[in-house]
């Protein structure tokens, strides 16, 4: 079993819809949570951390589950240029090793 | 340029044979990580520096594979007598060292595809 674990879609959704990605993650001493952005044949970008407490950027909104260890990623009003493999990342702590879930495809048509 | 430089971006070797790349870190960044990405899967931890010291190996990191941090500044990574399977992007990325060291993220490189042929 993976560490990480996500669905890897793809997830077909039309422009403006609002879709949600989620991750679980099995150790429990996972001390950060990342969710990262990549596109085609690019290198993977940080879009944002997510904390317990849940946090939003603009259309993209992220929440943490410690207990569940459950990460999850929601995206609002979608656009062509979402259109990205997600990756659910998790730091195991003192060496900031961040071990990374398989990505989830999105795919937003127009 | 103030991002991570990896160099060369792409790689053609014939199997058995050695490749080495580099990889320059953001100046300020004391940590350096190695990672390999396959079609279809995520980054795979290889090697992790702190300054010049590597402190952890992934047992992705077979005898063929060798990494080095001179002078805490750019890293190489070796790969000797290629086999098909090496075939893949490999990634360099950097992060600082802080006060709250474990919610830093990376800044990753733009990678180098290998294809061993």
């Amino acid at each position: 079993r993976k560490e990480v674990e996500q669905d890897p879609g793809p997830f077909n959704v039309p422009e403006g819809a609002t879709v949600a990605f989620n991750c679980t993650y099995s150790n429990s001493a996972s001390q950060s949570f990342f969710w990262y952005r990549q596109d085609c044949r690019k290198e993977p970008k940080l879009l944002m951390s997510v904390y317990s407490s849940g946090n939003e950027d603009g259309r993209f909104t992220a929440q943490l589950n410690r207990a569940s260890q459950y990460i999850s990623l929601l995206i609002r009003d979608s656009k062509l240029s979402d259109s990205a493999t997600y990756l659910c990342v998790v730091n195991r702590g003192a060496t900031n090793k961040l071990i990374f879930g398989t990505g989830t495809l999105l795919a937003v048509q127009p | 340029d103030t991002g991570v430089s990896q160099d060369p971006r792409h790689k053609i070797t014939k199997r058995g044979q050695n490749v080495t790349f580099r990889c320059d870190p953001i100046s300020e960044h004391n940590r350096l990580y190695w990672y390999r990405q396959t079609l279809g899967q995520g980054p795979e931890f290889l090697t992790y520096f702190q300054n010049e010291a590597q402190l952890e190996k992934s047992r992705l990191l077979s005898d063929r594979f060798s990494a080095e941090r001179p002078k805490g500044s750019f890293s190489t990574l070796e790969i000797q007598r290629t086999e098909q399977g090496d075939s893949a992007m490999y990634l360099c990325a950097s992060s600082e060292l802080g006060g709250d060291s474990s919610n830093y993220g990376y800044t990753f490189g733009s990678g180098t595809r290998l294809t061993v042929v």
